[in-house]
């Protein structure tokens, strides 16, 4: 178990809805991650958040957004879901601003599977 | 643009038997690479890493890595296979000093034979 969890653990869906994947880091860390595990993409970074702000992202959609609330949990909005979008939905976290000294944690993952 | 390949969807080692999961880098700059594990039905879990320093990483479970800059290769390597490495291994790559970025592999799948 490390430390990270994730809710729901599957989400089945239609096309064109909406859904909010859930991340709450292990206690203490201040940096979210999501990832993105997919057959056709692979795994691919989407986005970082430290502390509430946004530090970095990587390959996601104009359809997905994030954010980092105060209590550092981790939201991360898809929407006008589309087929292509099942997959596995991962968060990590990390007790810095994720510089190569600390540890990185994943969760379990969200499998959402769009119908 | 950073990039990495791993040779092998799939590996299968005999229990006792060396391990090497090949992994091949494409970077303008020196890159950071990394080795992640996943387990089935798990989440990632870093193996080892290189940032910089000694080219020979050792990380857990016994496993270690060697950044070959003439071969622009990363590969893995583990003297003694073991039932429990039986799992889906990435490779990747980033240009930014931290987890930020990271690209990875399509990932190689080890299984072991008893």
């Amino acid at each position: 178990d490390s430390g990270v969890t994730q809710t729901p653990k599957h989400l089945i869906t239609a096309t064109g809805q909406r859904v909010t994947l859930r991340c709450s880091p292990r206690s203490g860390d201040l940096s979210v991650y999501w990832y993105q595990q997919s057959l056709d993409q692979g795994l691919q970074f989407l986005i970082h958040y430290y502390n509430g702000e946004e530090r970095a992202k990587g390959n996601i959609l104009e359809r997905f957004s994030a954010q980092q609330f105060p209590d550092l949990h981790s939201e991360l909005n898809l929407s006008s879901l589309e087929l292509g979008d099942s997959a596995l939905y991962f968060c990590a976290s990390s007790v810095g601003a994720g510089g190569f000294e600390e540890t990185q944690y994943f969760g379990p993952g969200t499998r959402l599977l769009v119908l | 643009a950073q990039s990495v390949t791993q040779l092998g969807s799939h590996v299968s080692v005999s229990e006792g038997a060396l391990v090497l999961l090949r992994c091949n880098y494409s970077s303008s700059v020196p890159p950071y690479l990394f080795w992640y594990v996943q387990y089935p039905n798990q989440g990632l879990q870093l193996l080892l890493k290189y940032t910089t320093g000694a080219t020979l990483v050792k990380g857990i479970n016994g496993f270690e890595a060697e950044f070959k800059k003439s071969e622009t290769s990363f590969h893995l390597t583990k003297p003694s296979a073991h039932m429990s490495d039986a799992a889906e291994y990435f490779c990747a790559v980033t240009l930014s000093g931290g987890y930020q970025k990271v690209t990875f592999g399509t990932g190689t799948k080890l299984q072991v034979i008893p």
